[in-house]
């Protein structure tokens, strides 16, 4: 059975700083990976999408990297913001089509 | 263009009420997705509907009844509600294809008394 962690389960960092978020799978067999964003009280937006094939991806201060074999992914925030503060949740499309969800990383960046 | 909505947002129950959570999304989606969410959890599916006129069970369908209405919409009903099913749900679209991502609502925060 697949399962999906994030380690740490919060983060607190100064403006400014570049950060990495963690992001673990169990089974490698995945057709995707997505990295979202929660803020309190709100939906979850898509902030990247990784395909199997791919090794990682970009938008604007975001990166996202997947390591299939190993089972990793890391999104990385540069030059982070207070804007930035919410929640970063993982999810793996696994084998049966469906997304398997971390329980997030609770992020906080001080100003 | 208003994406994925659901209705309500908010929605206090006591125990053994019913209700009908709405969802609906303007993207031509085929699948649709009912998720709850719980502190310090992932999401877990509840209900899933691959295309119209189709439903499937998730994680976590104990005590959930869903309906896809029509292309557009899909509703999730408690039909006698239970503290354990406080939480927040959401609804989530997503086009045909394997590789395509889901797209969600605001959500519903749902508290059972």
């Amino acid at each position: 059975k697949q399962e999906v962690t994030q380690i740490p389960a919060a983060l607190s960092v100064p403006e400014g700083e570049n950060l990495v978020l963690n992001c673990s799978f169990t089974d490698s067999a995945i057709y995707n990976l997505q990295w979202f964003r929660q803020d309190p009280g709100k939906g979850l937006t898509s902030l990247l999408l990784i395909q199997s094939s791919q090794r990682e991806q970009t938008s604007g201060r975001l990166n996202a990297s997947l390591d299939k074999s190993s089972g990793r992914s890391t999104l990385y925030i540069a030059a982070s913001q207070p804007g930035d503060s919410a929640t970063y949740l993982c999810a793996v499309r696994d084998s049966n089509y469906q997304l398997i969800w971390g329980a997030g990383t609770k992020l906080i960046i001080k100003p | 263009n208003a994406g994925v909505t659901q209705t309500p947002k908010f929605q206090v129950l006591k125990t053994g009420q019913s209700m009908t959570l709405q969802c609906a999304q303007d993207m031509n989606h085929n699948s649709m997705y009912w998720y709850r969410q719980d502190p310090g959890m992932g999401l877990r599916l509840i209900y899933y509907s691959a295309s119209e006129g189709t439903t499937d069970k998730g994680e976590v369908p104990n005590g959930y009844n869903v309906s896809r209405l029509n292309k557009r919409e899909f509703s999730l009903r408690l039909e006698s509600a239970a503290p354990s099913q406080t939480s927040v749900y959401f609804c989530a679209s997503r086009a045909a294809g394997s590789y395509n991502e889901q797209f969600f609502g605001p959500g519903t925060r749902l508290t059972v008394l």
